[in-house]
């Protein structure tokens, strides 16, 4: 089973630039979420989506970070404009369903985004 | 709103040691997760605790969940360097849908 991919793997910008991520969760996952990990801290929860949905989007810093999922499949977490404090890895993570069980979550491997 | 406490935050211990890494959350959950994280890697789902009682082993590591103590506990038995790595528990919130995950604890198994 393929497990949850992301693109780019790193990235820098300056300040003020625009960036934008990709995930695609495992198959058949209806739970998407994407976590912002500062260097030292826990991941911090962004936005969640149940398929098509968002749950929970309240810690996402609207005016300059927006997300969609397409299809209730891929998701893409845009910023702009980048601020130097938005350097972080950026994780997205997919469960199943909760009906299933669990929100056991699988992580992707990241993107290590740079502001300068 | 639920909160989620890891201690310690920092453990240094020498190898071959047991030690308890414990999490504390402020509200009633059944369900409750802990996660490694290797140095500049993801982390990695490591046990799935369900209900009251629950207790999971996998080599030198065992979680168990008290829900009526809202505490979770991470055993470590005979300490290895390869256990070096950052532990998160994460508990479930039933009433939002959510996940909140603790601070991690940063453990360092040393020669």
């Amino acid at each position: 089973e393929a497990g949850v991919a992301q693109s780019p793997r790193y990235k820098i910008i300056e300040k003020r630039q625009s960036v934008a991520f990709w995930c695609n969760p495992i198959s058949g996952h209806a739970t998407l979420y994407w976590y912002q990990q500062i260097l030292g801290q826990g991941p911090k929860l962004l936005i969640q989506f149940q398929n098509n949905g968002v749950v929970d989007d309240s810690q996402l810093p609207k005016d300059r970070f927006s997300a969609e999922r397409l299809k209730g499949v891929d998701s893409t977490l845009k910023i702009q404009p980048a601020k130097l404090e938005d350097s972080a890895v950026y994780l997205c993570a997919s469960s199943l369903d909760p009906g299933f069980g669990s929100y056991e979550q699988y992580f992707g491997p990241g993107t290590r985004l740079t502001v300068t | 709103e639920l909160k989620v406490e890891q201690n310690p935050l920092f453990l240094s211990m020498q190898e071959g040691k047991n030690y308890t890494i414990y999490c504390n959350y402020s509200t009633t959950s059944d369900r409750l997760y802990w996660y490694r994280q290797d140095p500049g890697k993801s982390l990695e789902s490591l046990f799935v605790l369900l209900s009251n009682g629950a207790v999971k082993q996998e080599g030198r590591l065992m979680a168990s969940l008290d829900t009526k103590a809202r505490l979770s506990t991470l055993h470590i038995t005979a300490a290895v360097h390869d256990l070096s790595a950052t532990y998160f528990c994460a508990v479930e919130d039933a009433s939002y849908d959510k996940v909140i995950f603790g601070p991690g604890t940063s453990l360092s198994v040393i020669p």
